[in-house]
């Protein structure tokens, strides 16, 4: 069963305009969610994170919102630019447990 | 400071043939993961590591996988007769502490491994 989810395989958005991208996770136990950018060819790369007494975690350009009642977490992009275009995965961990569990990831175009 | 390093960065193997994979963390990082990504999606955990002890490899997919971080530092993921379904992208990630210490990991580029 998938426990962390991202139901939008891609997205595109204009240049200068919010990027949103969702996840639904099911395990009630995660207490810890991350978000990578993976570019080809590359390896992922850390974003930004949020733990579960927060709900909302910023930095710069990048915001990270968290609902454990919904089990969701959003990640908000704005204002967004071409060199965001990468795949997006979140990842959660928790519940005595060190390993993350990844999303399918999504991928953002920005369209310039 | 260098980061995660991997190699090679692409592996042909034929099926039934041995490859080994292999990890360098960043000096004095004490976790490291191996993950394995099939196309289209994300991570999926292999193996966790706290210095030399393997402390999870409840996620390798079979006994054909194996993999050992003898010092502590630099980490081989073996894999035994290879057979198709184990073509993927496999990745190292490290992190400075150790379990439980909610933190991010440094990913490596990966190995593509291509099994014919």
């Amino acid at each position: 069963d998938q426990q962390v989810k991202q139901n939008s395989p891609s997205l595109s958005v204009q240049e200068g305009r919010i990027s949103i991208l969702n996840c639904d996770y099911t395990n009630s136990m995660f207490d810890y969610f991350l978000w990578y950018k993976k570019y080809p060819a590359e390896g992922p790369t850390f974003l930004i994170s949020i733990s579960s007494i927060k709900d909302k975690n910023e930095d710069g350009r990048f915001t990270v919102f968290l609902n454990k009642s919904a089990k969701h977490l959003s990640l908000h992009i704005v204002p967004s630019q071409p060199g965001d275009s990468a795949v997006y995965f979140c990842a959660a961990s928790g519940g005595g447990t060190y390993k993350y569990i990844f999303g399918t990831g999504t991928r953002l175009k920005v369209l310039a | 400071g260098a980061g995660v390093s991997q190699s090679p960065r692409y592996k042909v193997a034929k099926r039934g043939q041995d490859v080994a994979l292999r990890c360098d963390p960043i000096s004095g990082h004490v976790s490291l993961f191996w993950y394995q990504q099939a196309l289209g999606q994300g991570p999926e955990f292999l193996t966790y590591f706290q210095n030399e002890a393997q402390l999870d490899k409840s996620g390798l997919p079979s006994d054909r996988f194996f993999a050992e971080r003898p010092e502590g530092s630099v980490s081989t993921l073996k894999i035994q007769r290879t057979q198709q379904e184990d073509s993927a992208v496999y990745l190292c990630a490290s992190s400075l502490q150790g379990p439980r210490a909610y933190e991010q990991s440094y990913f490596g580029p990966g190995t593509r491994l291509t099994v014919t």
